[in-house]
């Protein structure tokens, strides 16, 4: 079964707006952690944001801002004021009692001047 | 500080032949990683080490695979007689491993390329 599941293969953003991309999860471990990464054309993972399954409060890092859904099993990123150099690819991971990250098959988001 | 350094970058080899990549990890941190991305796709877990434990190889995709490390520093992936499906760019990762969150650093990864 997909442990994560992005469901936005590719979107495009006018420059200066937000964009939100999908991330749901299944896991039945009640202890489990929330990873965004960003893969550029240059191809590194570049970390963004994290998001304990215990955390009360929803992670913001700069721009980016996680919106965790327990109930719903979702951990959208929210990417506001989008600048050109955004355009990437976006991975959503999980992990949960181990050590190990289970990715989504990742959104492509392309900016627009 | 120096972040995860993979080389090499780029490796094309013939169908057939043993291929040896080599991941250095961002200094201190105890646990690495290594991890598949084919094209246009998530990233899959192969190999964990974590110290002096045993590591786990779960997700080694065949006995093709192997992995070592020396301590707490460089790690080496060989893939034996190589395939056209290995066709990939393999990405090492590292992270201090202890306490949450554990965030894993990536290398910029090495583009394999079997002919």
């Amino acid at each position: 079964a997909q442990k994560i599941t992005q469901t936005q293969p590719g979107m495009f953003v006018q420059e200066k707006e937000a964009v939100t991309l999908d991330c749901t999860y299944d896991t039945s471990d009640p202890s489990y952690g929330l990873f965004w990464y960003k893969q550029p054309s240059s191809g590194e993972m570049i970390f963004l944001i994290y998001q304990g399954s215990y955390d009360q409060q929803n992670a913001t890092e700069g721009r980016y801002s996680l919106n965790f859904q327990k109930a719903r099993k979702s951990a959208n990123l929210v990417i506001s004021a989008s600048q050109l150099g955004d355009s990437a690819m976006y991975f959503c991971a999980m992990r949960e009692n181990d050590y190990k990250l289970s990715f989504g098959a990742g959104t492509t988001v392309t900016v627009r001047a | 500080g120096a972040g995860v350094s993979q080389s090499p970058s780029n490796k094309v080899t013939e169908k057939g032949k043993d291929v040896e990549l080599r991941c250095d990890p961002i200094s201190g941190h105890t646990a690495l990683y290594w991890y598949r991305q084919r094209l246009g796709q998530g990233l899959e877990f192969l190999i964990y080490f974590q110290g002096n434990s045993a590591p786990d190889k779960s997700g080694l995709p065949s006995d093709r695979f192997s992995a070592e490390r020396t301590g707490e520093s460089v790690s080496t992936l060989t893939i034996q007689r190589t395939q056209q499906e290995d066709s990939a760019v393999y990405l090492c990762a590292s992270s201090l491993s202890g306490g949450e969150p554990d965030t894993q650093y990536f290398g910029p990864g090495t583009r394999l390329t079997v002919l």
